[in-house]
């Protein structure tokens, strides 16, 4: 397995308060991603990094931010957490090229209360 | 834009038996992807299918890609109560491996 840790695992907050989930891989893997999973709508993609640096936005990146600033982190911020983003977030990381797939972290689940 | 559908949502079975859930696409599609969550768990990579035609085999779980009707499919073969999970398609496009998901199938084995 790809050596990928997310943190916290858990997490209660506000509604209004600002809250950063990390990502961390082992793996040197060139491309990150966050992604929320929902009841009913499988896994969607919030935020991806080809780069230290480079982000682009998913489908769902309304209310969220992410940075990048080494190969390894990968930040994904609620500025100002609303209810409709109480969800299970999970990183992925894959490495470049065609034959490749994704592996995902062990996700963190967030209430937003 | 990359559409993902998966049928059925929610499958019981009998150990035993033979069953396949289907994954349809709406666009062209550079790679498939199976994906297999425990519950409260991180989702494990099962197969990845590259090409029209292609088939792979893991145990009592195979899959297939057809591309011309944008079509995949993971086939179970004599059921076993191990294999209780939810198993997710997802496609992607494009050289960054962004995933589009099904909804997932909720796959229930019983004695």
């Amino acid at each position: 397995d790809a050596g990928i840790t997310q943190s916290p695992r858990h997490k209660v907050t506000e509604t209004g308060t600002p809250v950063t989930l990390r990502c961390h891989q082992t793996e040197n893997h060139r491309y990150m991603y966050w992604y929320r999973q929902d009841p009913g709508h499988g896994l969607r993609l919030i935020h991806y990094s080809y780069g230290v640096k480079d982000t682009d936005k998913g489908e769902v990146s309304d209310g969220y931010s992410v940075s990048r600033s080494k190969t390894e982190d990968f930040l994904l911020t609620l500025e100002s957490a609303t209810s409709s983003q109480t969800s299970v977030y999970f990183c992925a990381t894959s490495r470049a090229g065609r034959n490749t797939e994704a592996f995902f972290g062990q996700g963190t689940r967030l209430t937003v209360v | 834009e990359l559409k993902v559908e998966q049928n059925p949502l929610f499958l019981s079975m009998q150990e035993g038996k033979n069953y396949t859930i289907y994954c349809n696409y709406s666009t062209t599609s550079d790679r498939l992807y199976w994906y297999r969550q425990d519950p409260g768990k991180s989702l494990e990579s099962l197969f990845v299918l590259l090409s029209n035609g292609a088939v792979k085999q893991e145990g009592r779980l195979m899959a297939s890609l057809d591309t011309k009707a944008r079509l995949s499919t993971l086939h179970i073969t004599a059921a076993v109560h191990d294999l209780s999970a939810t198993y997710f398609c997802a496609g992607d496009t494009g050289t960054a491996s962004k995933l589009t998901f099904g909804t997932g199938t909720r796959l229930q084995v019983t004695l």
